[in-house]
């Protein structure tokens, strides 16, 4: 498949260990916040989002922070995976527009055996 | 309903000629998307329905562009007298209302030579 991301910023982790891959967002209006999986050639997946009334969300296997003083999100993924490899987007939606999401720069993960 | 849907998943053009992609959002979803993505970049708004009605149009989408949702349903999105620069991934995501997590499609590769 094509890459996307070829010039991301790259984080490389053992197989196994936990990732965290963090986000700085925008708009202090945001009040919702995604994070969102896209791998070679397909499009962005849903992986988890949080809303800016919560600090902390858990998944499987994922866990999103939220800390709105200093505008930042962070995914964490526990016992990573090769299934994980991808590029990981950040993105906010501000409910009072409520119109588009908007998506920050990407992290391109990369696991290491 | 296997999610967002997408056609053609790759389109070569010769510059100057008019290319029109296709997206056929979840059933019932109310919100349609489109955006854009170049190597190395996020996606980028272009454009979004609710239902047949085009809300909002980001300064991205030139008059050369223009999209459609004529029965609230699929939606086209139409690039006239193509250029090199619209060479990018197109990707469309729908969502059930507003403020929640966008569902994407596996996007339309437009190459203009």
């Amino acid at each position: 498949g094509e890459s996307v991301g070829l010039h991301l910023p790259t984080l490389s982790v053992q197989e196994g260990d936990n990732s965290i891959i963090n986000c700085a967002y925008s708009n202090s209006a945001s009040d919702y916040f995604i994070w969102y999986k896209q791998e070679s050639g397909k499009g962005p997946q849903f992986i988890i989002d949080i809303r800016s009334n919560m600090d902390k969300r858990q998944g499987q296997r994922v866990t999103v922070l939220l800390n709105k003083t200093v505008k930042h999100l962070s995914l964490q993924i526990a016992a990573t995976q090769p299934g994980d490899s991808a590029v990981y987007f950040c993105a906010e939606n501000m409910y009072s527009s409520a119109s588009k999401i908007i998506f920050g720069s990407g992290t391109r993960l990369s696991i290491r055996p | 309903d296997t999610g967002v849907s997408q056609n053609p998943r790759h389109k070569i053009t010769k510059r100057g000629q008019n290319v029109t992609f296709r997206c056929d959002p979840i059933s019932e979803h109310n919100r349609l998307y489109w955006y854009r993505q170049t190597l190395g970049q996020g996606p980028e708004f272009l454009t979004y329905f609710q239902n047949e009605a085009q809300l909002e149009k980001s300064r991205l989408l030139s008059d050369r562009f223009s999209a459609e949702r004529p029965k609230g349903s699929f939606s086209t999105l139409e690039i006239q007298r193509t250029e090199q620069g619209d060479s990018a991934m197109y990707l469309c995501a729908s969502s059930p209302e507003q403020n929640t997590e966008a569902f994407f499609g596996q996007g339309t590769r437009l190459t203009v030579v």
